[in-house]
């Protein structure tokens, strides 16, 4: 069962204009979700997780149950946000994880 | 420098040679798990290990195997590959903080299985 959907594999929009990576999920219970970003020659890493409510880098993340999104939004897009980003979801007990099939964003100068 | 680490970056191997991806981290976790990334699937759990001795199986586990018989050490042993065990691998390790903790990654091994 597909568990985390990110229907864009690929986005592009140019500098300065705001930009949202969409994620949606499927999972009974209260998972956990994350954000997590490779850029180009470096590991992945973490990006952002919703229990922290943080805003890293510019980029936002709310997790809306309803609609049982976890998208990603910056208002401005930089060059340096040029990577791929993945979705992620961990389960109550927080042993598995999935992700999704990542969106490659390129920000346009 | 805490960080974890994979071994071999890069392996060319045939069909039915047994082999062994190393992963060991240094932060004292006691998460550690493998994943395979594969154009248009994303990265997929193959196993994952809660602390020494305590392994399970995630979304794709056959044809691997795993131990943990050291905190800092999670091998993925391939008994016989195969070429649909041509992927490129993660491994990763966390600790949990209250919630899940935030996966470190290593910087993946590319195995080609001929």
């Amino acid at each position: 069962a597909q568990r985390v959907t990110q229907p864009e594999k690929l986005l592009s929009v140019f500098k300065g204009a705001p930009v949202e990576l969409k994620c949606n999920y499927s999972y009974s219970g209260s998972p956990e979700l994350f954000w997590y970003v490779q850029y180009s020659r470096q590991r992945l890493q973490l990006l952002l997780r919703h229990i922290s409510r943080e805003s890293i880098k510019g980029f936002t993340a709310d997790l809306n149950k309803g609609e049982t999104s976890f998208h990603l939004k910056k208002p401005f897009a930089q060059e340096e946000d040029s990577a791929m980003y993945y979705c992620a979801l961990s389960g109550i007990s927080g042993n598995q994880f999935y992700f999704g099939t990542g969106t490659s964003l390129t920000v346009i100068p | 420098e805490a960080q974890v680490t994979q071994n071999p970056r890069y392996l060319i191997t045939v069909t039915g040679k047994k082999l062994t991806v190393t992963c060991s981290q240094n932060m004292n976790h006691e998460y550690m798990s493998w994943y395979r990334q594969d154009p248009g699937l994303g990265l997929r759990q193959i196993y994952y290990s809660m602390n020494v001795e305590v392994t399970d199986k995630g979304d794709v586990p056959e044809g691997y195997k795993v131990s943990r018989k050291e905190k800092r050490n999670f091998p993925l042993i391939l008994e016989s590959p195969s070429p649909n065990q041509t992927s490129l691998y993660f491994c990763a390790s966390s600790s949990p903080d209250g919630g899940t903790g935030e996966l470190f990654f290593g910087e993946g091994s590319r195995l080609t299985v001929l």
